[in-house]
């Protein structure tokens, strides 16, 4: 059973607009939320997280929305770049268990010029 | 400070061979993940260890274990590889348990 899921595994971008990444889970426990990053024959990055008492988290081009009554959470590049073009993860954990990171499949972005 | 390193990068083995790969976190981590991925089955977490004791456990076979050494390095091993068990596998480390993962390149394994 897939906890953490992102139903779209591509999305195609236009350099300069925007990305919209989304990101549906079930188990309402969950109350942190996490965002990395993944080029070809690396390892993920961290790129951005956000906490259940929250909606929203902004860092630069990236911001993280959090709907915990839909159980959703998506994340947005503003402008999106070429150097974006990477896999997306999405994973979440419950602080009270064992902090176990739960990933989903993955989004693979391709911005193009 | 340098990252987590894992090796070997690259190896291929055959079947029913065994393996170990390694993990040196980044210094003063005392959590260690490990991970495999696959291009259908994104991030699999394998286990985590926090001052050498296994934490957490995913769902793989009795033939997947690991150890943490009391320098936090880790060490994984796969016996009686199967060809499913190509993949890339991550090793992330931790200040502790469940934030602030930091990944190395991981080991690309092939089993032929």
């Amino acid at each position: 059973d897939q906890q953490v899921k992102q139903n779209s595994p591509s999305l195609s971008v236009q350099e300069g607009r925007i990305s919209i990444l989304n990101c549906d889970y079930t188990n309402s426990m969950f109350d942190y939320f996490l965002w990395y990053k993944k080029y070809p024959a690396e390892g993920p990055t961290f790129l951005i997280s956000i906490s259940s008492i929250k909606d929203k988290n902004e860092d630069g081009r990236f911001t993280v929305f959090l709907n915990k009554s839909a159980k959703h959470l998506s994340l947005h590049i503003v402008p999106s770049q070429p150097g974006d073009s990477a896999v997306y993860f999405c994973a979440a954990y419950n602080a009270g268990n064992n902090r176990k990171l739960i990933w989903g499949l993955g989004t693979s972005l391709a911005v193009n010029p | 400070k340098a990252g987590v390193t894992q090796t070997p990068r690259y190896l291929i083995k055959t079947r029913g061979q065994q393996v170990t790969l390694s993990c040196s976190p980044i210094s003063g981590h005392r959590s260690v993940s490990w991970y495999q991925q696959t291009p259908g089955q994104g991030l699999q977490f394998l286990f985590e260890y926090f001052s050498e004791t296994q934490r957490n456990k995913g769902n793989f076979p009795g033939r997947f274990s690991g150890r943490q050494f009391s320098n936090s390095r880790s060490e994984m091993n796969v016996s009686t590889l199967e060809l499913g068990d190509s993949a890339l596998y991550l090793c992330a480390s931790s200040p502790s348990q469940g934030t602030g993962y930091t990944f190395g390149s991981g080991t690309r394994l092939t089993v032929v």
